[in-house]
């Protein structure tokens, strides 16, 4: 199956600094999701971005899939962007592999 | 409110018991899934089912089981735990079975099982 590697592990940044997560894949996907998990647990799907470029609010992400990476930028953090990212990857009919994810803490 | 709800939230289990985790969707998605996430390990996928009547292995299926005798409703079920089952449990569901687009989930199930 796919494999799927995120860097950094750890990301800790001061308020209104800006970031870049990265996510890499070992194979051709259909299927590439962004993913934030808040402090308390919660799962928050942000974007599902097999190729392209697709921006919402302070977030935008960009998959370069010819390249197998994929990268989210946050601009102008908040303590709210605090959490974990997970990159999911999937091709055809096999179903997401999700990497480690990368642990962003925002100070204020 | 439509979306995926877990039950229960969490709960603690002697070793050899049954348990059952509830999820069940108001969104009437094809498509639902169960993952367990550990730390350092990610979201891993137990069990998953395209469409009601049918299931299907993930990554680590030993030790669970599931049924899909209706769109909504998706339980996973320990037969009899093992301290190796503690972890938090997810799951999530898709309109489309190859989990394209957004994959709304569940609030999580913590499990301890001593």
């Amino acid at each position: 199956g796919i494999q799927v590697e995120q860097s950094p592990p750890d990301l800790i940044l001061q308020e209104g600094a800006n970031s870049t997560l990265r996510c890499n894949f070992s194979d051709s996907v259909n299927n590439l999701q962004w993913f934030h998990q808040n402090p308390w647990g919660q799962l928050i799907n942000l974007f599902y971005i097999p190729s392209g470029t697709k921006q919402n609010g302070r977030l935008s992400a960009t998959t370069v899939a010819t390249e197998r990476y994929s990268l989210l930028y946050i601009s102008s953090s908040q303590t709210t962007d605090s959490g974990v990212y997970f990159c999911a990857a999937g091709f055809g009919n096999e179903k997401l592999t999700f990497g480690t994810g990368t642990r962003l803490t925002i100070i204020p | 409110i439509a979306g995926i709800t877990q039950a229960p939230t969490s709960q603690i289990l002697a070793a050899g018991r049954r348990m059952t985790l509830r999820c069940t969707q108001d969104m009437r998605h094809n498509a639902m899934y169960w993952y367990r996430q550990d730390l350092g390990l990610g979201l891993r996928l137990i069990h998953y089912s395209n469409t009601a009547g049918t299931t299907g292995k993930g990554e680590v299926p030993d030790g669970y089981s599931v049924s899909r005798a209706n769109t909504d409703d998706f339980p996973l079920t320990l037969a009899s735990a093992v301290p190796s089952q503690t972890s938090v449990y997810f799951c999530a569901s898709s309109e489309d079975p190859s989990g394209a687009n957004v994959l709304p989930f569940g609030a999580g199930s913590r499990l301890t099982v001593l």
